[in-house]
């Protein structure tokens, strides 16, 4: 069936350094793909959603700048945090909607674990 | 703001028996609701879609209902089993587009053999 894939599934990175977060759609193509942050214990946070050849549109509160988000081609978007600190660690997920005929369904990615040191 | 609840406090349940699992949703009306399974530190899977004009749904042991009156959906799993133990997000999309979704913090589910 259809997989969203993300990549790294793990990563640590020194404070002030920047982190790419990949998200490909595997089987199908995804013009629009979402990230999301989820803390422990707690739910998915929309961060921005990913418009393919287009800017990302970041929900309040969530910096543009620091969020880079790249949707390259219709199967690959990035997430890139850029000067990362302690408190941007983190579980990011991506997810994206396959709107082919007789599908109509979003699958999310195995999400990313970004820490922070 | 529009806004998803559900319970924060885990479910133990004894095998066998039915989990049920609560979403409220407020300040608006959700053309539908998901419900998703999460694994710890994996990715929220797709379990179930209901409509508003849905009363119930089933896919094997799942039930869902939605009752637009209480605001709320219900999410049943029948002859519980060990390995349905996780957590459960609810979830509906906001004005729009249908792949932005809120979320409710999850329930989890706990079954206990």
């Amino acid at each position: 069936g259809a997989v969203v894939s993300q990549h790294p599934s793990r990563v640590i990175c020194k404070s002030g350094t920047s982190v790419k977060i990949e998200c490909r759609s595997l089987d199908f193509q995804a013009t629009t793909m979402f990230w999301y942050r989820q803390f422990p214990k707690q739910s998915l946070m929309l961060m921005a959603t990913s418009n393919e050849g287009s800017k990302a549109t970041y929900e309040q509160g969530v910096e543009k700048d620091k969020f880079l988000i790249n949707h390259a081609s219709l199967t690959l978007s990035t997430l890139t945090v850029t000067s990362a600190h302690p408190e941007d660690s983190s579980f990011y997920i991506c997810s994206a909607s396959d709107s082919s005929p007789g599908r109509n369904t979003i699958y999310f990615g195995e999400g990313s674990w970004l820490t922070v040191v | 703001s529009q806004k998803i609840e559900q319970n924060s406090e885990a479910l133990n349940i004894q095998e066998g028996k039915t989990a049920t699992l609560t979403c409220n949703y407020t300040n608006y009306s959700p053309a539908y609701l998901q419900w998703y399974r999460q694994d710890p530190g994996r990715g929220p899977v797709f379990l179930l879609l209901i409509r508003e004009n849905e009363k119930e749904k089933r896919k094997e042991r799942l039930k869902v209902t939605f009752d637009t009156t209480l605001k709320q959906s219900l999410f049943h799993i029948t002859a519980s089993q060990p390995a349905d133990s996780a957590t459960y997000l609810c979830a509906s999309a906001g004005s729009g587009n249908t792949g932005k979704l809120i979320f409710g913090q999850g329930t989890t589910l706990q079954v206990k053999p």
